[in-house]
């Protein structure tokens, strides 16, 4: 059974940085494209980033371009976003997914999610 | 940049009753169309693909329709574990985009 497993969410000043991680396994990490999908408390879904099954491509949604960095460890199946300047419009649930196959790039299974929250 | 626009923001249907959820994008996306369910306090699931192939273990009470710029998700008769919010996503272009979300509400 696929399993996603966030971390490293919490509070963090303006201007802070953090990086999150995502463990996953019960499928062949190095074979899929993976994503990073927020949702600030009581909104909708908004698409972050994401990262080609060999690591070489990524993608950036602009209010995250510049700031954030995707990468992932297929020795040790995991999925990372490294975020920097954070701002308070950053303060969400933060959601690992998987993508359903390279071509495609949208989330056929998430993770249960990470709290950040950007606050002085 | 696509524009994924969802109507309504809020559908009220009585349980056993029919529900058609709008998804319309700004340009066309071909069929790249995929759909979500959310519960409060639970991560999104995926219910449909391709604008209209069912995920694996969804109910076939749900169903998705259009090409183009214009999408429907339609549930056939409402169950009680149905009452959620629906997002439409577009993956043909960068970057992906969802809609604002319809939630479903029990009338």
């Amino acid at each position: 059974e696929e399993q996603l497993l966030e971390s490293g969410g919490g509070l963090v000043q303006p201007g802070g940085s953090l990086r999150l991680s995502c463990a996953a396994s019960g499928f062949t990490f190095s074979s899929y494209p993976m994503s990073w999908v927020r949702q600030a408390p009581g909104k909708g879904l908004e698409w972050v980033s994401a990262i080609t099954a060999s690591g070489s491509g990524t993608y950036y949604a602009d209010s995250v371009k510049g700031r954030s960095t995707v990468s992932r460890d297929n020795s040790r199946g995991t999925v990372y976003l490294q975020m920097s300047a954070l701002r308070a419009e950053d303060t969400a649930v933060y959601y690992c997914a998987k993508i359903y196959g390279s071509g495609t790039y949208f989330p056929d299974y998430w993770g249960q999610g990470t709290l950040v929250t950007v606050s002085s | 940049e696509i524009v994924v626009t969802q109507s309504p923001a809020t559908l009220s249907v009585s349980p056993g009753e029919g529900a058609t959820l709008s998804c319309r994008a700004s340009h066309s996306i071909n069929n790249n169309l995929a759909w979500y369910q959310q519960k409060p306090g639970q991560a999104p699931r995926l219910l449909i693909y391709g604008a209209s192939t069912r995920a694996t273990g969804i109910p076939a009470r749900f169903s998705g329709s259009g090409s183009g710029t214009e999408f429907t998700l339609t549930i056939s008769s409402l169950q009680s574990e149905d009452f959620a919010v629906y997002y439409c996503q577009q993956y043909n272009v960068w970057p992906r985009a969802f809609g604002q979300g319809t939630q479903v509400e029990i009338k």
